[in-house]
């Protein structure tokens, strides 16, 4: 079945950088787009970007571009998000989810990684 | 601040039906039938029950249903059971900057 496995929990210091892996598996790779989500407290969920495995190609919101860095390893079915200049608004636990769709970027996420929680405190 | 508008909290008795709405405006939900409903339970990540306003995904119970008119969507859960009680984020394709949004969450109470 399809699994996306994440990297454990991180504490981080104002002004750091963070990188959260996802190691994906029961499906080809580098057939689906993989994006990054964010929940944190008392807000609803934030889309940060995705990556095409197939291609390496990213995108994500304004608001994130400068900060974020989306990569992938297709040796090892792996994407990696790191999220740079981190403040205490960062806080919130991280998601990689699988597209819905095929070679497609539908913004459906139906297989989701068990959530990354990054605390930043000085 | 969500870009979608949902309540905070709603509550039913079991056997109930229940709906929980997501009001956007008419450059998102008021504009594309591409919204979503999310289910998560406490310390799990988000289930997709709900996609292009009305579809089930594979394996999701026929007792989730969506619906929309102008610019709210809306999720029902028709005979409400105990496992329900989670929390239920809607989201939506925008033409604003960042293509998809999401409500800030209704947390869902089985009396």
């Amino acid at each position: 079945q399809v699994q996306l496995v994440q990297s454990g929990a991180e504490v981080k210091k104002p002004g750091a950088s963070v990188k959260v892996s996802c190691q994906a598996s029961g499906y080809p790779f580098t057939d689906y787009y993989i994006h990054w989500l964010r929940l944190a407290p008392g807000h609803g969920l934030e889309w940060m970007g995705w990556v095409y495995p197939s291609t390496g190609g990213t995108n994500s919101p304004q608001k994130f571009q400068g900060r974020v860095t989306m990569t992938r390893d297709t040796s090892i079915s792996t994407v990696y998000m790191d999220l740079s200049g981190l403040t205490s608004d960062d806080t919130a636990v991280y998601y990689c989810a699988r597209d819905f769709e095929y070679s497609s970027s539908s913004g459906y996420f139906n297989n989701w990684g068990q959530g990354t929680l990054v605390t930043v405190a000085s | 601040q969500s870009a979608l508008t949902q309540p905070a909290s709603v509550s039913g008795s079991p056997g109930q039906p229940i709906t929980i709405s997501c009001t956007g405006t008419s450059g998102d939900v008021g504009a594309y039938n591409y919204v979503a409903w999310y289910q998560q339970y406490p310390g799990k990540p988000p289930k997709l029950i709900i996609y292009d306003v009305t579809n089930r995904p594979s394996g999701v119970s026929h007792r989730f249903s969506g619906s929309k008119s102008g610019n709210t969507a809306s999720l029902t859960i028709s005979g409400l059971q105990t496992e329900d009680e989670a929390d239920y984020f809607c989201s939506s394709y925008t033409r604003d900057s960042v293509p998809w949004v999401f409500g800030g969450g209704t947390r869902l109470t089985v009396l």
